[in-house]
């Protein structure tokens, strides 16, 4: 069975680096044909797309958001990354790993998300 | 980018009431349209896709249909399990959700 779990810490500073990383176990992200993304919800609010890789690199993000984000993955770890650099109180929030079988589909596996929140 | 308006926001309901929710596109977008169900704390689970075909293992008491710019999502009686917050979401191009529509106890 498919699961995903993301990690990484949940508080950052103003201004510095977001990282967080996303273990998939249940299929191997290299021989897989999906597509792995990252989805954010701030407290209380919606759920927005950040961006997906593919695993060959391929990367594509959000096209409303700042060029900010960083999308990575290491097949050898079975695991993909997400960074945001110069990070402020607006990107708190809850961040979700998920699957979608192709670029054009639904998110069909989510891991159970992580808080992050940007406070000094 | 396409903008998905549900309606209504939130929506107060009984045990067995059949519940509709409405989702908007702002352009068409085909019948490439997904529902989601979110619990407190936890992650959307995907109920529906491509408008109206029910994801392996959700209640047939789940229904959707609609296709272009106008979508619903029907559950004919609603159970205590399904008190929680309801998103769709656009897939035409890059993903986009509605602002969600909370289901709550009347």
């Amino acid at each position: 069975q498919l699961q995903l779990q993301e990690s990484g810490p949940g508080l950052v500073k103003p201004s510095e680096t977001l990282s967080l990383t996303c273990t998939v176990s249940g299929d191997s992200i290299s021989s897989s044909s999906s597509f792995w993304g990252w989805i954010r919800q701030p407290p209380g609010k919606g759920l927005e797309w950040i961006g997906s890789i593919y695993y060959s690199g391929s990367t594509y993000y959000n096209p409303s958001l700042k060029n900010q984000f960083t999308i990575s993955v290491d097949t050898s770890k079975n695991q993909f990354s997400l960074k945001l650099s110069s990070v402020t109180a607006a990107d708190t929030a809850v961040y979700f790993c998920a699957r979608h079988l192709k670029l054009g589909s639904p998110f069909d596996s989510w891991g159970q998300g992580t808080l992050v929140t940007v406070s000094s | 980018d396409i903008q998905m308006t549900q309606s209504p926001s939130t929506l107060s309901a009984s045990v067995g009431d059949r519940v509709t929710i409405t989702c908007r596109a702002s352009q068409s977008i085909s019948s490439w349209l997904a529902w989601y169900q979110q619990k407190p704390g936890k992650a959307p689970k995907l109920l529906i896709y491509k408008a109206s075909s029910l994801e392996s293992g959700v209640p047939s008491r789940f229904s959707g249909s609609g296709s272009g710019t106008e979508f619903t999502l029907t559950i004919s009686s609603l159970q205590p399990d399904d008190f929680a917050t309801y998103y769709c979401q656009q897939y035409n191009s890059y993903p986009t959700f509605g602002g969600g529509t909370k289901v709550e106890i009347k």
